[in-house]
């Protein structure tokens, strides 16, 4: 998991209540993506970013938003928690060119809410 | 849609044997296709990366396959060890939507 951090590793927090979950690399890696792991469900992509200020939405992004106002730094944000957003989510980035192209995750984060 | 497959969701071996896991993918314009591997309780490590230039990637007991004509990627274990038990996960990266798409893996469990 070297250059990448999520925080926070662990988090408990009530339905209804806003909650943000941040993913920094120190790798200057231009794609950064956020995914949520579920029992049954595998990995799922919540968002993307392929620059800064530069997203796009993946196969479950309702109820979530992101923002990357710099290279280093993207933002998970949960405006209203529910129950059925508890869960592990990674966060992983990507140099998209000749010699580096390995998707690198971060230890995950886990979210319940009650 | 991007879709990814792996077949079958869990297998359990003896120590010793060679084993295949399996991925398929309906992406026509894959980029690039990476082999994972997850532990218990713990993030995803990767373990292989195909470019679609590419046919087969190794790394020590591992050799990763990607036939693009068929939508299939195998990896390969050989001489398999309890120590590799695992989660394995395959995931598939759009050239067109620059997505990157998982399988929901293949546990594996190798018996001693």
């Amino acid at each position: 998991d070297a250059g990448i951090t999520q925080s926070p590793r662990h988090k408990v927090t009530e339905t209804g209540t806003p909650v943000t979950l941040r993913c920094h690399q120190t790798e200057n890696h231009r794609y950064m993506y956020w995914y949520r792991q579920d029992p049954g469900h595998g990995l799922r992509l919540i968002h993307y970013s392929y620059g800064v200020k530069d997203t796009d939405k993946g196969e479950v992004s309702d109820g979530y938003s992101v923002s990357r106002s710099k290279t280093e730094d993207f933002l998970l944000t949960l405006e209203s928690a529910t129950s059925s957003q508890t869960s592990v989510y990674f966060c992983a980035t990507q140099q998209i060119n000749s010699g580096a192209n390995v998707l690198t995750f971060g230890a995950g984060s886990r979210l319940t809410v009650l | 849609k991007q879709e990814v497959t792996q077949i079958p969701a869990a297998l359990s071996v003896p120590e010793g044997e060679n084993l295949v896991l399996n991925c398929s993918f309906t992406d026509s314009a894959i980029y690039n296709l990476q082999w994972f591997r997850q532990d218990p309780g713990k993030g995803l490590t990767s373990l292989l990366l195909i470019q679609s230039s590419q046919r087969e990637q190794t790394s020590g007991r591992l050799n990763a396959s990607l036939d693009k004509s068929s939508g299939r990627s195998t990896l390969y274990i050989a001489a398999s060890q309890p120590g590799d038990s695992a989660t394995y996960l395959c995931a598939d990266r759009s050239s067109n939507t620059g997505k990157l798409i998982f399988g929901q893996g293949t546990t594996l469990q190798v018996k001693p």
